[in-house]
């Protein structure tokens, strides 16, 4: 049982590039999101997915796109990457979204030079 | 929106007790919970708690009072394995969750 993969597990990218992170999950989950973690911020949420045909904005959704396509993947676009993107990403999913219990990913660990 | 504050950091000696203090100012609340968070590695969920009250799981236990926007981590009888963040986060009314910045705690020997 694989839970949450993430891919990348880690990027370095030229500013003005665009990158696509993936997420998928294998738990039949309705509710998935997207969280950056920044050192001394802790987790903001950038984009969510209460099921699968449906996304909706976080805290921080400005330069970042969804898709949720079928149930199992939530990709993450940075269509023109800037340094301050430079974070660690996490994914995360739960049966829905008054589930009790969110289960993280592995993360991303992204460099925008 | 959301505030959620917690401790930087807190160090403690192994098989001590240490109490990870979180308030919270939210619009709206539907539960606060608890994750830990190894260095390099993703959260893990902790507790969870809706009604004020303790929450007792093994070493652990989660505390929350609704009136004061006031909830604590104990963790007893510390080992090694302890050292680690800990994430506070509340469940607003659009049940999305809001993480406070987490707390490091350190374990010696």
């Amino acid at each position: 049982i694989a839970g949450i993969t993430q891919a990348p597990t880690s990027q370095i990218l030229a500013a003005g590039r665009r990158m696509t992170l993936r997420c998928t999950q294998d738990m039949r989950h309705n509710a998935m999101y997207w969280y950056r973690q920044d050192l001394g911020l802790g987790l903001r949420l950038i984009h969510y997915s209460n099921t699968a045909g449906t996304t909706g904005k976080g805290e921080v959704p400005d330069g970042y796109s969804v898709s949720r396509a079928n149930t199992d993947d939530f990709p993450l676009t940075l269509a023109s990457a800037v340094p301050s993107q430079t974070s660690v990403y996490f994914c995360a999913s739960s049966g829905g979204l008054e589930s009790n219990e969110q289960f993280f990913g592995p993360g991303t660990r992204l460099t925008v030079l | 929106g959301q505030n959620i504050d917690q401790p930087t950091e807190m160090t403690a000696t192994e098989g001590a007790i240490v109490q990870i203090n979180c308030t919270y100012q939210t619009s709206g609340f539907n539960g606060l919970f608890w994750y830990q968070q190894h260095a390099g590695e993703a959260p893990t969920f902790l507790s969870y708690n809706v009604l004020d009250g303790l929450e007792e799981k093994g070493r652990f236990s989660s505390f929350l009072s609704r009136s004061k926007g006031y909830s604590y981590l104990l963790l007893k009888e510390l080992q090694m394995k302890d050292s680690a963040s800990y994430l506070c986060a509340v469940k607003s009314n659009d049940y999305k969750l809001s993480f406070g910045a987490g707390t490091t705690v350190t374990v010696r020997a």
